[in-house]
């Protein structure tokens, strides 16, 4: 079957640097991406890999090993806007996107 | 820019009761989806449609049909509500999803209760 896993929770300080890991295994592998969604509301992209290492956009930035099924998220600088769920999806061999259940992350002053 | 608009945004049924979700964007986009989320879950796709007067089934398309008679417009219906499909219902659009990054769009979301 086809599973991705994430943490479930997550706690940081506003400031400081959190990791958020994801695990894969799927039919297949087309990409790899990650969204934010704030607590009522709708996911919005926040990155995408296709390839091996990291790329930045900013305070975040995602990072993907292919050969380990393995990516994360790194969000410096945390502010408390940033308390959100953050997903991990795969797209499989069909292009179909396979979901996380999402990290939620709390940021405490 | 209004990007994907879904209605309604809350409602209550009663067991039984039918309904029809509706989606519409307007970013042109050739892909539509319907997802469900639960607490606990990662996102499941219950419906998709490639392009216009075409659908096909998700991961979880038992209890729903839909239809996208305009390119624009994906509607997701419920014959006969269960409580089990209590959720939060999102809709979602994309370039062809074999165009690299393209990244799927969303809707803001139906709140579904089913008593």
């Amino acid at each position: 079957g086809q599973n991705i896993d994430q943490p479930t929770e997550m706690t940081a300080t506003e400031g400081a640097i959190v990791q958020i890991n994801c695990t894969y295994q799927t039919s297949g592998f087309n990409g790899l991406f990650w969204y934010q969604q704030h607590a009522g509301e709708a996911p919005t992209f926040l990155s995408y890999n296709v390839l091996d290492g990291l790329e930045e956009k900013g305070r975040f930035s995602s990072f993907l090993s292919r050969s380990k099924g393995y990516s994360y998220l790194l969000l410096k600088e945390l502010q408390m806007k940033d308390s959100a769920s953050y997903l991990c999806a795969v797209k499989d061999s069909n292009y179909q996107l396979i979901w996380g259940a999402g990290t939620k992350l709390i940021i405490k002053p | 820019n209004a990007g994907v608009t879904q209605t309604p945004k809350f409602r209550v049924l009663k067991t039984g009761q039918s309904m029809t979700l509706l989606c519409a964007q307007d970013m042109n986009h050739e892909y539509m989806y319907w997802y469900r989320q639960d607490p606990g879950m990662g996102l499941r796709l219950i419906h998709y449609s490639v392009g216009e007067g075409t659908t096909a089934k998700g991961e979880v398309p038992d209890g729903y049909n839909v239809s996208r008679l305009k390119k624009q417009n994906f509607l997701l219906g419920l014959e006969s509500a269960a409580p089990s499909q209590t959720s939060v219902y999102f809709c979602a659009s994309s370039y062809l999803p074999d165009r690299g990054g393209q990244p799927q769009h969303f809707g803001d979301g139906t709140r579904l209760s089913i008593l």
